[in-house]
């Protein structure tokens, strides 16, 4: 089955470490993104990628680093300069970058301390 | 970029009832307008989408009316059952813009 999957569903991580979620798709889509998601505040897009090798900030993109190597993959590096990271992290892909469904994996929640 | 105002921010109904959600947009190069569904611990999934040459799609329980020149769109679910509690999220694209998504809408239907 086609797919997002983003691991790991929990992740832990000390105040000042930087820290790396994994985002893969099997659905052959150009387009991924990466969301936060506090409560009340929606989905916050941080940064989106509509090409291998290519990808911008969205709204929210301080203290937060992506790649695209690879069409399938696009890693979300949460660094020690994000001030407040312990949030739901979502990734979601899609055909084409502005007007077409978003698939999105099942999250990772990840909590600093 | 493009805003999007999503109400109510909470819904309680009785099953059985029927719910309405509404969200605005700001920019009218916007063209294509989804609803995704959100059950706790999951991510979001789409559930109906609209584009701007159509006003109204329906599917099963569920309908979703654009009106373009107001700027405002609706999400509709008839006969609402508890299954359908979750939290429901308008977004606006297509425009200059990666969809923007509203704040989302707690849905509570109670047996």
């Amino acid at each position: 089955d086609g797919g997002i999957t983003q691991s790991p569903k929990y992740l832990f991580r000390k105040e000042g470490q930087n820290v790396t979620l994994s985002c893969e798709q099997n659905l052959n889509h150009d387009a991924m993104y990466w969301y936060r998601q506090d409560p009340g505040q929606g989905l916050r897009l941080i940064y989106y990628s509509q090409i291998v090798n290519d990808f911008q900030k969205g709204d929210i993109a301080e203290g937060y680093s992506v790649s695209r190597e690879k069409k399938e993959s696009f890693p979300l590096t949460v660094t020690s300069a994000q001030k407040n990271p312990t949030a739901f992290y979502l990734c979601a892909s899609s055909i084409s970058a502005r007007d077409s469904p978003l698939h999105f994996g099942n999250g990772t929640r990840l909590t600093v301390t | 970029g493009e805003n999007v105002e999503q109400h109510p921010s909470t819904l309680s109904v009785q099953e059985g009832d029927s719910a309405v959600i509404k969200c605005t947009y700001s920019d009218s190069a916007s063209n294509y307008f989804p609803w995704y569904k959100q059950e706790l611990g999951k991510g979001p999934q789409l559930i109906i989408d609209i584009r701007s040459n159509v006003g109204e799609k329906k599917d099963q329980r569920i309908a979703v009316t654009l009106n373009k020149t107001a700027k405002h769109f609706s999400l509709h679910i008839t006969e609402t059952q508890p299954e359908d509690s979750a939290v429901y999220f308008c977004a606006a694209g297509g425009g200059s813009y990666i969809p923007t998504f509203g704040r989302g809408t707690s849905l509570i239907v109670h047996p």
